[in-house]
């Protein structure tokens, strides 16, 4: 397998303007995971799904943050409009059967809002 | 707390051992993980552990765990610089994953 796969790899956008990152995990894994990473507060659980159901998105900053999976093959968190303090490195993971399953994190993509 | 506690920076240098130490939150954490980060790239899993271990070892790497102060260590043996990375501690509970801030090793020759 591929591993989980994320797009774009980088992303600079001017601030208001809509951001979508796109994940595709591992197939036959059940469980998917946003996550944010910055220097100031290290890494974040955004949201995860569950059989493409979102099960808890406590972690989402704002309205302006959402979150799909329209089927088990893909997933993206979407920003708008986006402010410069959404800079950061986003990461998809994946886990297989059971939350405590081990998770596989993707390459991550590098947002850059100016 | 509530949080998964980790110093920020640690600086070793070449073949010399590096423990990276961590504290986490709750008592009933089922797994505890190791992850690294290298530049520009996503988290690896390194190592994990279950919470009825007290120690697990592969190849260079050791990992403690004592239950009773909560404390989870990663030790490398050998350091190289290869090894130069973040590395994230993390604990399983129930429906929830935490991660901590993580410690960045700079190996130095």
């Amino acid at each position: 397998d591929a591993g989980v796969i994320q797009s774009p790899r980088h992303e600079v956008t001017e601030m208001g303007q809509e951001v979508t990152l796109r994940c595709k995990p591992i197939s036959g894994h059940d469980y998917l995971f946003w996550y944010r990473q910055t220097m100031m507060r290290g890494l974040e659980l955004l949201i995860y799904f569950n059989n493409n159901v979102p099960i808890d998105d406590s972690g989402m900053p704002e309205d302006r943050f959402s979150a799909k999976m329209p089927n088990a093959s893909f997933s993206t968190l979407k920003i708008q409009p986006s402010e410069p303090r959404d800079s950061a490195v986003y990461f998809c993971a994946s886990s297989l059967a059971q939350l405590t399953d081990t998770q596989y994190f993707g390459p991550g993509t590098r947002l850059t809002v100016l | 707390g509530e949080d998964v506690e980790q110093s920020l920076f640690l600086s070793v240098r070449e073949g010399d051992s590096s423990v990276i130490n961590c504290t986490y939150t709750d008592s009933s954490s089922t797994y505890l993980y190791w992850y690294k980060q290298e530049p520009g790239a996503g988290l690896q899993l390194l190592t994990y552990i279950f919470s009825n271990m007290d120690m697990k070892q592969d190849q260079r790497l050791t990992v403690l765990l004592n239950k009773k102060d909560k404390h989870l260590s990663l030790r490398i043996a050998d350091t190289q610089t290869g090894d130069s990375a973040i590395y994230f501690c993390a604990e399983s509970i129930n429906n929830d994953m935490r991660f901590g801030a993580g410690t960045r090793l700079t190996v130095k020759p």
